[in-house]
Order: C-alpha cells, then sequence, then structure tokens
C-alpha cells in the first residue's frame, strides 16, 4: 500500500534551519509528484509547493519563496522540506503529500498523505 | 484569512443528511478541479472529493461533490457518529496559481 513516513517533530530557534524528511513506499516514486502543505492554528492549510521526483525540478508558492527549498532523492524514494531562517509563524505541522494525477483520470488529486511533522520555533 | 470561505460549524443527528459549502471568486471556481479533505482529529487530511465530484476508491457513496457558478459543496448523506471531523474545500487558484484551502467547517454529529 501506498505510504508516506515523515521524520519526527523539531524544535528549533528562531533564525535556526530545519529539514523535514518523506520516504514513499508502495509505489514507483518517480511517477508521481510531491506536494508540500503546511497547517498552523492562525492560517489554517497552505500549499506551500510541489516537487517533480522525475526531474527533481521544484515549484514554489509565493509566500514560501526564498526560504524553502524542496528537493527528492530517488535512490532512496524521499522528498526533502528545508526552512531556513525560521520565524515563529512557521510553528506548525508540515505535510508531504503524493499528487495521484494517475490514479485521478489525469486530474491532480492530493491522494496519499504523510502522518505530519511538527515543527516548533521557540527561543 | 482564506479567500475561499467555508461556514465554521455545522450539525446533524445520525442518518440525516448535511451540506457544507465552499465559495470564492472566478479566479478559483472557474477552472474544474475542487478537491475536499476530512481531517479526523489529531491526524492528517484525507481525500474524499477530486475533480469537483469524484471520490476516490474506498469513500463511501455517502460523500459526494457539486459544483455551480463560484461556489462548491460536499453532501454527506446517512450521517455516522464517524463522520464528525473537520472538512476543507481546495479549488484551484488561476490567477495565484496555487491550491487555496477553505478555512474548513467542523461537523458535530448530535
Amino acid at each position: 500500500q501506498v505510504l508516506l513516513v515523515q521524520s519526527g517533530s523539531e524544535l528549533k530557534k528562531p533564525g535556526a534551519s530545519v529539514k523535514v524528511s518523506c520516504k514513499a513506499s508502495g509505489y514507483t516514486f518517480t511517477g508521481y509528484a510531491i506536494n508540500w502543505v503546511r497547517q498552523t492554528p492562525g492560517q489554517g492549510l497552505e500549499w506551500m509547493g510541489w516537487i517533480d521526483t522525475n526531474t527533481g525540478n521544484p515549484s514554489y508558492v509565493q509566500a514560501f519563496r526564498g526560504r524553502s527549498v524542496l528537493s527528492s532523492d530517488t535512490s532512496v524514494s524521499t522528498a526533502y522540506l528545508q526552512i531556513s531562517s525560521l520565524k515563529a509563524e512557521d510553528t506548525g505541522v508540515y505535510y508531504c503529500v503524493r499528487d495521484g494525477w494517475r490514479d485521478c483520470g489525469r486530474a491532480t488529486c492530493l491522494d496519499y498523505w504523510g502522518q505530519g511533522t511538527l515543527v516548533t520555533v521557540s527561543s | 484569512q482564506s479567500v475561499v470561505t467555508q461556514p465554521t460549524s455545522a450539525s446533524g443527528t445520525p442518518g440525516q443528511r448535511v451540506t457544507i459549502s465552499c465559495s470564492g471568486g472566478t479566479s478559483n471556481f472557474g477552472s474544474a478541479n475542487v478537491q475536499w479533505f476530512q481531517q479526523l482529529p489529531g491526524t492528517a487530511p484525507k481525500l474524499l472529493i477530486y475533480n469537483n465530484n469524484q471520490r476516490p476508491a474506498g469513500v463511501p457513496d455517502r460523500f459526494s461533490g457539486s459544483k455551480s457558478g463560484t461556489s462548491a459543496s460536499l453532501a454527506i448523506s446517512g450521517l455516522q457518529s464517524e463522520d464528525e471531523a473537520d472538512y476543507f474545500c481546495a479549488p484551484w487558484d488561476d490567477r495565484l496559481n496555487t491550491w487555496v484551502f477553505g478555512g474548513g467547517t467542523k461537523l458535530t454529529v448530535l
């Protein structure tokens, strides 16, 4: 079965960086893009961007461009989200999400979600 | 603050039919694709509806989606206690080139 397993919770100080991993299994990793979604109490769910796991090419939503880097390693079927210069308002749960377009009639669908990684930014 | 609006709460009794609305503008409802997600407490969201009205395998046909003009709706028929959760809509916004999530509707089964 399709599984996305994320790395564990992180506690970081303002100004630090964090790297969240998302290991995929149960399907061909390079056949489906991986999206990243943030959930915070203040802003709710926010789509951050996505990475084409076949080419490694990332695409960012304007609000997350600059401090966020999406990457992937096909040898270990893992996608990564790195955020630098962390601020208190970055505190939230970060999800990796598969785009299941092949299984959704070629329509984009966020079909499988990782369990989420809580990132807490506090001094 | 989301550009897509949902009621903050909804409720119903077991067996009832409940509808949750999601409204926005032409930039985010002009194109076809609206998704709906269910989030149980302490868990990740789960895809319920994609492409306005399509259900992924495994989602009961009690859940249905529709879109008209600049709004969309999720209907849940035969309400069950396990349907108590937060529900989010997410249309694609052509102007922002992003998925835009609604603020979520907390469904209570009385």
